[in-house]
């Protein structure tokens, strides 16, 4: 099946650092989101963007899919930006398959 | 925008017992469902998918008898977890597929899970 991989795993920033994460994956995807997930476990979708560019006040995603690789743009972290970031990807049969996540924490 | 709703958001049970999770979606239809579980500090492994009308499918390594899934209507998903035990402590999380065709973008959503502790 598709491999998911997030870099990097964990992430400690300084607030009003800015980071890039990365999500490679192994195959054709027809689906990509970008979740940050709370400390109570609730996903909170950031991006569905299986391909080209948006972005959303201080987040901003890529995903380039002929390179098979998206990137998750933060920009001015706040402490409120902690919490674990994951990339999920869609093949042809609808599953939604989960990368490990990226940690972060962004220190006061 | 597309809603899907799991309840309960908690639920405490004694080994031995069954416990009952939905997932419902509030605004559209959906033949597919899935169900994730997330063990402490790890990434959501997919379960299984859920098939309204016919048996769900299992990924490899879930066992069947220990996690039902019944998709009784295009609106309804239950996961429950029969005799259950501490190790099947967990978090709980469904997803579901819209059923449209004339719709582009983004046509799956997630639930905002169940947290299931079994003493």
């Amino acid at each position: 099946g598709i491999q998911v991989e997030q870099s990097p795993p964990d992430l400690i920033l300084q607030e009003g650092a800015n980071s890039t994460l990365r999500c490679n994956f192994s195959d054709s995807v027809n689906n990509l989101q970008w979740f940050h997930q709370n400390p109570w476990g609730q996903l909170i979708n950031l991006f569905y963007i299986p391909s080209g560019t948006k972005q959303n006040g201080r987040l901003s995603a890529t995903t380039v899919a002929t390179e098979r690789y998206s990137l998750l743009y933060i920009s001015s972290s706040q402490t409120t930006d902690s919490g674990v970031y994951f990339c999920a990807v869609g093949t042809g049969g609808f599953k939604t398959i989960f990368g490990a996540g990226t940690r972060l924490f962004v220190k006061a | 925008g597309a809603v899907v709703s799991q309840h309960p958001s908690w639920v405490i049970c004694k080994s031995g017992t069954s416990v009952k999770i939905e997932c419902r979606s509030l605004d559209f239809q959906a033949t597919t469902m899935f169900w994730y579980r997330q063990f402490p500090k790890q990434s959501l492994m997919l379960m299984a998918t859920s098939n309204e009308g016919s048996k769900a499918t299992y990924e490899q390594g879930v066992e069947k008898d220990k996690f039902l899934i019944n998709h009784a209507s295009l609106t309804l998903s239950t996961l429950t977890v029969t005799s259950a035990h501490p190790e099947d402590s967990s978090f709980y999380i469904c997803s579901a597929k819209r059923d449209s065709y004339l719709f582009s973008g983004n046509t799956i959503y997630f639930g905002e899970g169940s947290w299931l502790t079994v003493v």
